[in-house]
């Protein structure tokens, strides 16, 4: 099972938004509405931000949102702050029941 | 608090063995499915195995290769992850995490993780 991908690094103004993508295929992002990100602070757990393609869970903003068409999810994060400077992954059911994370994006706040 | 806690990770030569135990705390740890995840030094993120509430349903990551066994006691309410034939591409720090019941799966707990250094 291939790692989903993401763009490399993402980078952006304070006060705007930008959006990271996550493709994948027919087998695992196209086929299941349960995609989920994470965001991840250098030497930290990763923390749930997104599942189920556009669920936040209960303490996060809502500058962070989620789609998803065809295989390719994307996670929006608007009003950008420099908090949200971290690194974010994308993950994915599969059709083998197994779970695939993306590459990961480097967020960047100039 | 509500938290899970790895321990048992170290220094182990290559083709050596390992046992990971994840203590969970405040929740009601079999009412939840639990995940092993591990990231490489500067690497991504890498889901590894999965075990369901009872034990009944284990799934693990084609590039183990069956060198890892995943098991749970809720008695004890705990994860653990056996690791035998380790390799220098098994180096990495070990997180488990939580599955909350629900149709999707995803991790919505996490701890913080136990460093695994495979080396001569």
């Amino acid at each position: 099972q291939s790692a989903l991908t993401q763009p490399a690094s993402v980078s952006g103004s304070p006060g705007q938004s930008i959006t990271i993508s996550c493709t994948g295929t027919s087998s695992d992002v196209g086929g299941f509405y349960y995609v989920s990100w994470y965001q991840q602070y250098p030497g930290k757990a990763p923390k749930l931000m997104i599942y189920d393609v556009s669920n936040r869970p209960s303490g996060v903003s809502n500058r962070f949102s989620g789609s998803k068409s065809g295989n390719t999810a994307s996670l929006t994060i608007s009003g950008l702050q420099a908090e949200d400077e971290a690194d974010y992954y994308c993950s994915s059911n599969t059709k083998s029941s197994t779970q695939v994370f993306g590459t990961g994006t480097k967020v960047t706040v100039l | 608090e509500v938290q899970l806690v790895e321990s048992g990770g170290g220094l182990v030569k290559p083709g050596g063995s390992l046992r990971l135990s994840c203590a969970a705390s405040e929740f009601t740890f079999s009412d939840y499915s639990m995940n092993w995840v591990r990231q490489a030094p500067g690497k991504g993120l890498e889901w590894v195995s999965s075990i369901s509430r009872t034990g009944n349903y284990i799934f693990y990551a084609d590039s183990l290769k069956g060198r890892f066994t995943i098991s749970r006691d809720n008695a004890k309410n705990s994860l653990y992850l056996q690791m035998n034939n380790l390799r220098a591409e098994d180096t990495a720090v070990y997180y488990c995490a939580r599955d909350p019941p629900s149709s999707g799966w995803y991790f919505d707990l996490w701890g913080r993780g136990t460093l695994v250094t495979v080396s001569s």
